[in-house]
């Protein structure tokens, strides 16, 4: 799995918009990028993934740009529970049974009143 | 959504006794699943890839013997930590992968603390 960069850590106020970058450039053709984050003492939580069209769920958005080396992920009101450390995964989505999860060291976000 | 059911979600054991962790997939098959180990302020590690049916997989550094990863069926895989002692507390993940989908998804994490 490609290797990502992301910055160590953030603050975002209350109710703004918060936007997590990571850097893939060396992402292939066949890897999706996946968000998880993880709330403290809690496992990983699935937030949306993509492979080169920006995506929209209940939780957030995902932007790539066109050359996939890069994406952003934006949580549009955050709220103080949103607080948590997020990790940007590049794997090839399905796969084979080997096809695990390999985590970086992720943003942790601190969402302030 | 797809649920990973972990047990016990927090433990506490005296140094030298064993303890099981289990890793439960409930509405889905999962021929695969993957153990994970936190410690605070860190990352996860992947500490083995259990397969149902066979072997687990072990990481480097990861004792086969010291963490026994048992898959038996295709909803449930078991991580025994052995002789535990103060060094092996730490917060334990596990991630299934659905058979039919590929989508991995995780537990809930158990801690372990050694005294």
């Amino acid at each position: 799995d490609a290797k990502t960069t992301q910055p160590t850590s953030m603050d975002c106020a209350e109710g703004r918009a918060a936007n997590l970058p990571c850097n893939h450039s060396t992402i292939s053709g066949n890897e999706y990028v996946y968000w998880y984050r993880q709330i403290h003492s809690q496992g990983p939580q699935y937030i949306i993934h993509g492979l080169k069209n920006n995506e929209t769920n209940e939780m957030a958005s995902l932007i790539i740009t066109e050359d996939r080396k890069s994406s952003t992920l934006i949580l549009p009101h955050a709220t103080l529970r949103d607080t948590a450390v997020y990790y940007c995964i590049v794997r090839v989505a399905g796969g084979n049974a080997g096809n695990m999860l390999t985590f970086g060291g992720g943003t942790r976000l601190m969402v302030k009143p | 959504g797809a649920v990973v059911s972990q047990h016990p979600s927090r433990v506490i054991c005296k140094s030298g006794t064993s303890v099981k962790i289990e890793c439960r997939s409930l509405d889905f098959q999962a021929t695969t699943m993957f153990w994970y180990r936190q410690f605070p302020k860190q990352s996860l590690m992947l500490m083995a890839t259990s397969n149902e049916g066979s072997k687990a997989t072990y990481e480097q550094g990861v004792e086969k013997d010291k963490f026994l990863i048992n898959h038996a069926s295709l909803t449930l895989s078991t991580l025994t930590v052995t002789s535990a002692h103060p060094e092996d507390s730490s917060f334990y993940i596990c991630s299934a992968r659905d058979t039919n989908t590929g989508e991995l998804f995780f537990g809930e994490g158990s801690r372990l603390t050694v005294l």
